[in-house]
């Protein structure tokens, strides 16, 4: 089985500081995916990466960034944590060539910036 | 621009009942996929069942199918026999041909069952 780790389940930080989510998956998918969960508003897709070194922009990117050096991990970097920053964040990956893949995910990362 | 919408934000259902949750879509693509994934209380979010635009039988996974109607765009899933188990949130997502794999996904529907 495919499997996504993120590196935190809580994570607490505060306001200013400069946080990272880690994403680690073991099945040489070349895509990965950053969501964030909101109640009510379902999932919003940060960024995402189809290859090494490569990135794009979700429907949210702001107030975000994103690196990916190895096949196998997609960080989500917050430069200066707000509070608005608050949710759930949830890595995903899939295989870039089936349209049909489906995506596997992480357990998520509780964010609370206070 | 492809939109998912679930009109129902919570659905409630008894035990070894039957319910349906509702999907529509908007899309001018005509390859592309259907999915419903479930997200326990747990947070990990599975995948539930899969439909491909092509294909006119609509898919069945155990307890899990849907009802897809392309002209109409919609997707639905009806969960039969339901199980505690079952209480989640349900989300629908479309994928199409030219999104690098990149899945639409609804607002989902919590959905209660009791016992």
């Amino acid at each position: 089985d495919v499997k996504v780790t993120q590196s935190s389940r809580y994570l607490v930080k505060r306001t200013g500081e400069k946080v990272f989510l880690e994403c680690v998956q073991d099945m040489d998918h070349e895509n990965m995916f950053w969501y964030r969960q909101d109640p009510g508003l379902g999932l919003r897709l940060i960024y995402f990466s189809y290859d090494v070194k490569m990135k794009e922009k979700g429907d949210i990117p702001e107030g975000y960034s994103v690196s990916r050096e190895k096949k196998e991990r997609f960080s989500l970097i917050l430069e200066s944590a707000s509070t608005n920053q608050t949710s759930m964040y949830l890595c995903a990956s899939s295989l870039l060539e089936a349209l049909n893949s489906p995506l596997h995910f992480g357990n998520g990362t509780r964010l609370t910036v206070t | 621009a492809q939109t998912v919408t679930q009109s129902q934000p919570e659905m409630s259902v008894q035990e070894a009942e039957t319910v349906t949750l509702s999907c529509t879509y908007d899309t001018s693509e005509s390859d592309y996929y259907l999915f419903w994934y479930k997200q326990p209380p747990s947070r990990q979010m599975i995948l539930v069942i899969r439909q491909e635009a092509y294909k006119q039988q609509n898919a069945t996974e155990n307890r899990f199918s849907v009802n897809f109607q392309k002209a109409a765009k919609s997707f639905s899933l009806k969960i039969s026999d339901s199980q505690l188990g079952d209480a989640a949130m349900y989300f629908c997502a479309y994928v199409g041909r030219g999104s690098q794999g990149n899945l639409i996904f609804g607002k989902g529907t919590k959905l209660s069952v009791k016992p």
